[in-house]
């Protein structure tokens, strides 16, 4: 099946600076590739998310790029905010029949002020 | 527009207890899912339902049931809960192929 790792674990940046999270994943017919923010006390909810046959996509200071070839996916947040500290998770559907979104661990985001 | 609703948000069981997390979505969306979520583990499918009257398994299943009693309610039950099973359940459901929303979870406690 599928597996996604994420890194790193923790990310501190200060406010108003960039932050990147990298994802790796295992299965070459994954096609979709979303990122959840999780603030505490609450459920996953989706920021953005990225197809297969597109390289990049932006939504206003959030981006995700995918390199197929690497089987690697990231997000970017510019001007980091305050209100971005959060948990971000990726995950990568399975390609292979199987349902369900396959996640990675986890980054706490930490935005310094 | 409440999306997807899960009861209850906190509850403490004894080993050995049973009980059932309700879900429910008013989103008419065909696929239904669970998760528990563990600390520095990410989210893990337990079960999930397809479409109305099926069920399949996830990747940790074990100590655990469920029911697609209609296409909005999906329940999740533990018949001898173990402390094992203490975690954060989250029900999702799923719009055509991409568009994954999820509940606010449920808070389960095994002592």
């Amino acid at each position: 099946g599928e597996n996604v790792e994420q890194h790193p674990s923790t990310l501190s940046v200060q406010e108003g600076d960039s932050a990147v999270i990298k994802c790796t994943y295992s299965d070459s017919a994954s096609n979709y590739f979303p990122w959840y923010k999780q603030e505490l006390g609450k459920g996953p909810q989706l920021i953005i998310d990225i197809r297969s046959n597109v390289g990049e996509k932006k939504d206003q200071r959030i981006a995700v790029t995918l390199n197929k070839t690497a089987k690697h996916f990231s997000l970017h947040i510019t001007e980091t905010q305050p209100e971005d500290s959060a948990v971000y998770f990726c995950a990568a559907n399975s390609g292979g029949g199987a349902d369900g979104l396959t996640f990675g661990k986890g980054t706490h985001l930490i935005i310094q002020p | 527009n409440a999306g997807v609703t899960q009861t209850p948000k906190f509850q403490v069981l004894k080993t050995g207890q049973s009980m059932t997390l309700q879900c429910a979505q008013d989103m008419n969306h065909n696929s239904m899912y669970w998760y528990r979520q563990d600390p520095g583990m990410g989210l893990r499918l337990i079960y999930y339902s397809a479409s109305e009257g099926t069920t399949d398994k996830g990747e940790v299943p074990n100590g655990y049931n469920v029911s697609r009693l209609n296409k909005r309610e999906f329940s999740l039950r533990l018949e001898s809960a173990a402390p094992s099973q203490t975690s954060v359940y989250f029900c999702a459901s799923r719009s055509g192929i991409y568009g994954y929303t999820f509940g606010s979870g449920t808070r389960l406690t095994v002592v």
